[in-house]
């Protein structure tokens, strides 16, 4: 069965620093791969998604994430964060044949410091 | 352009009740998506209807149902309420027809159960 890991519960960053959210996915092939942001009383919201191609995909926000199958992960960056992206970020896959089954990650709660 | 309505935005009941609660999709769009959320589980993928037809369905009892009209509105039930079933529903609605299209999500129904 598919699964999605994101070991980070919760990250602090400062405004300005750089950002790694980690996501690994288990799934026989390549999965389709997205990012979803969640802020508090709201639904999700669709960061940036990798189907096939270029492994480095660009989203929307300044975020940017890279696929690498080597390591079945899917790892999402920002260069210097916001006070405004502290929110809840989702790694999620679904399968080929899956409709928009989506199976997500735990989520990472990210707080941003001043 | 509207984005994705659901209704109520807030709901209590108690055990043993059963609740039904609604998705508007943007205009034009034909897939909708439901997600439960909560602390422990997660984000979990209810069913996708399409066209009235569900599509795909996730690992809930069978007290969980769900039905698209013709104007691609949705509604899920839930019957026999338990106090495990408290959490954030979200409804999600995309347009093109395919395996994973951009699904654009609703602030969701809190439903508390006591």
């Amino acid at each position: 069965a598919q699964s999605v890991t994101q070991p980070d519960i919760h990250i602090t960053v400062s405004e300005g620093a750089s950002l790694e959210l980690r996501c690994n996915y288990s799934y026989g092939a390549t999965p389709y791969l997205f990012w979803y942001v969640q802020s508090p009383g709201q639904g999700l919201q669709l960061l940036l998604k990798y189907f096939s191609g270029d492994t480095l995909v660009q989203g929307i926000k300044g975020f940017e994430a890279e696929f690498k199958r080597s390591q079945s992960s899917f790892n999402l960056r920002k260069p210097s964060v916001h006070w405004s992206d502290a929110a809840e970020y989702f790694c999620a896959v679904g399968t080929p044949g899956g409709y928009n089954k989506l199976i997500f990650g735990a989520g990472t709660r990210l707080a941003v410091h001043p | 352009k509207a984005g994705v309505t659901q209704t109520p935005r807030y709901l209590i009941k108690t055990r043993g009740q059963q609740v039904t609660l609604s998705c508007s999709p943007i205009s034009g769009h034909r897939s909708v998506s439901w997600y439960q959320q909560t602390p422990g589980q997660g984000l979990q993928f209810l069913f996708e209807y399409f066209s009235e037809t569900q599509r795909n369905k996730g690992n809930f009892p069978g007290r969980f149902s769900g039905r698209q009209f013709s104007n691609s509105r949705s509604e899920m039930n839930v019957s026999t309420l338990e106090l495990g079933d408290s959490a954030l529903y979200l409804c999600a609605s995309s347009f093109l027809t395919g395996d994973y299209n951009e699904q654009f999500f609703g602030p969701g129904t809190r439903l508390t159960v006591l």
